[in-house]
């Protein structure tokens, strides 16, 4: 039961250009949606979060957007930087009684420099 | 800054044996939660913990796994008779339960990596 979906396993992108990781999901249930990135033997880091009611939501160089109607969301890195080099999860979360988050499969990003 | 911190960070076992996997989590924090991921999938949730009972699980959650607070600092996840499909790397987390979604964020360790022989 793929609730979240990131349907891309890997990207590749060079220095300074922008990143977009994309992320849908299936259950309309879901109000909350957010990005951690994960380096190799670490846990998922926090990067940025979006709520239902927004459409985009801004953190530096990491902008989030929503397309509640398509259930789509994605993550732009902008500038791409080397230490972006990461697998990056996006989750969700399903409102008012629940605190788990529905994980995706996650996306490998490289920025190369 | 405040992390979460998870031990071991390689848990070996035979299948059929008991495993407890502890975590501190943030101390200010008072959600408390288990993750699992096998690997080449993706992150799942286990179970969440708050004022000292589960307040939520998975369907993995099964009887073999139970969860407890022993002290004011720590929470771990006992695995009663391990099964090769119980390897996995298993993520603790925890969050403030804040009444908004935005302050309420989760904060992973690092994992344990459990692996049944």
């Amino acid at each position: 039961d793929q609730q979240v979906k990131q349907n891309s396993p890997s990207l590749s992108v060079q220095e300074g250009r922008i990143s977009i990781l994309n992320c849908d999901y299936t259950n309309s249930m879901f109000d909350y949606f957010l990005w951690y990135k994960k380096y190799p033997a670490e846990g998922p880091t926090f990067l940025i979060s979006i709520s239902s009611i927004k459409d985009k939501n801004e953190d530096g160089r990491f902008t989030v957007f929503l397309n509640k109607s398509a259930k789509h969301l994605s993550l732009h890195i902008v500038p791409s930087q080397p230490g972006d080099s990461a697998v990056y999860f996006c989750a969700a979360s399903a409102g008012s009684g629940t605190y788990k988050y529905i994980f995706g499969t996650g996306t490998r990003l490289k920025v190369l420099a | 800054e405040p992390e979460v911190t998870q031990t071991p960070s390689h848990q070996v076992t035979q299948m059929g044996q008991e495993v407890i996997l502890r975590c501190v989590p943030i101390s200010n924090h008072l959600y408390f939660y288990w993750y699992r991921q096998i690997l080449g999938q993706k992150v799942e949730f286990l179970v969440s913990f708050y004022n000292n009972e589960i307040s939520e699980k998975s369907e993995i959650f099964d009887d073999q796994f139970s969860v407890e607070r022993p002290d004011g600092s720590n929470f771990t996840l006992k695995i009663r008779s391990t099964k090769l499909e119980d390897s996995a790397m298993y993520f603790c987390a925890s969050s403030p339960r804040d009444t908004s979604r935005a302050k309420n964020i989760q904060y992973f360790g690092a994992g344990t990596r459990l692996s049944v022989l």
